[in-house]
């Protein structure tokens, strides 16, 4: 089993739409949270970051933890064609960084 | 504010060569975290150095490593290259173990 899993996808949405990332984890350790935007070719883009359990908001993006599920979701809200790109989470804790395998999202006008 | 830097954009090099990769972590920051993003597969974890020392390293053989400069700098240093570490490598920096980090826009390795 995988320390981190995200659903490559690919999803396809509608302009406007709002759009649900998810990834799961199996380790306890994992203590800080961050959602990264990847265009192709490029590095990765930070959106969010997070520690605590809850949803943190900017802009039209919102951060969702529960540690106790071991589950964490970003959401977009009127999602943008300039929004196409894939989705990376990324976990911090036991001195190490597991990042999921990214969804790829296409966002249609 | 200069964001994550590093060098050189593209390199290219034969199998058995070394391949050298600099990064420039932002001002300030002095943990440096070097990934390997090969085609189709997601960020794998390669090394992390914090004030000059190496913290941890991924599941990568010896010949990937690394140093850390005293001006918070690093370099990836890849020998014996192999056509399979043909990859985005990406180096991404952050003030303290935990905060976040940011990346910055790789460097492409081609081994042929």
């Amino acid at each position: 089993q995988k320390e981190v899993e995200q659903d490559p996808g690919p999803l396809s949405v509608p302009e406007g739409a709002i759009v649900s990332l998810n990834c799961t984890y199996s380790n306890s350790a994992f203590q800080y949270f961050m959602w990264y935007r990847q265009y192709s070719r490029k590095g990765p883009e930070l959106l969010m970051y997070t520690y605590s359990s809850g949803n943190k908001e900017d802009g039209r993006f919102t951060a969702q933890v529960d540690k106790s599920s071991k589950y964490i979701s970003l959401f977009i809200r009127d999602s943008q064609p300039s929004d196409s790109a894939t989705y990376l989470c990324a976990m911090i804790g036991g001195f190490k960084t597991i990042f999921g395998a990214g969804t790829r999202l296409f966002v249609k006008a | 504010e200069a964001g994550v830097t590093q060098s050189p954009t593209h390199l290219i090099k034969t199998r058995g060569q070394q391949a050298t990769l600099r990064c420039s972590p932002i001002s300030g920051h002095t943990s440096v975290y070097w990934y390997q993003q090969a085609l189709g597969l997601g960020l794998q974890f390669l090394l992390w150095y914090d004030e000059g020392e190496e913290r941890n390293r991924g599941n990568f053989p010896p010949r990937f490593s690394g140093r850390q400069f005293p001006n918070y700098s690093s370099e990836l240093n890849v020998n014996a290259l192999e056509l399979e570490d043909s990859a985005l490598y990406l180096c991404a920096s952050s003030g303290i173990q935990g905060d976040e980090q940011y990346f910055g826009p790789g460097t492409r390795l081609t081994v042929t």
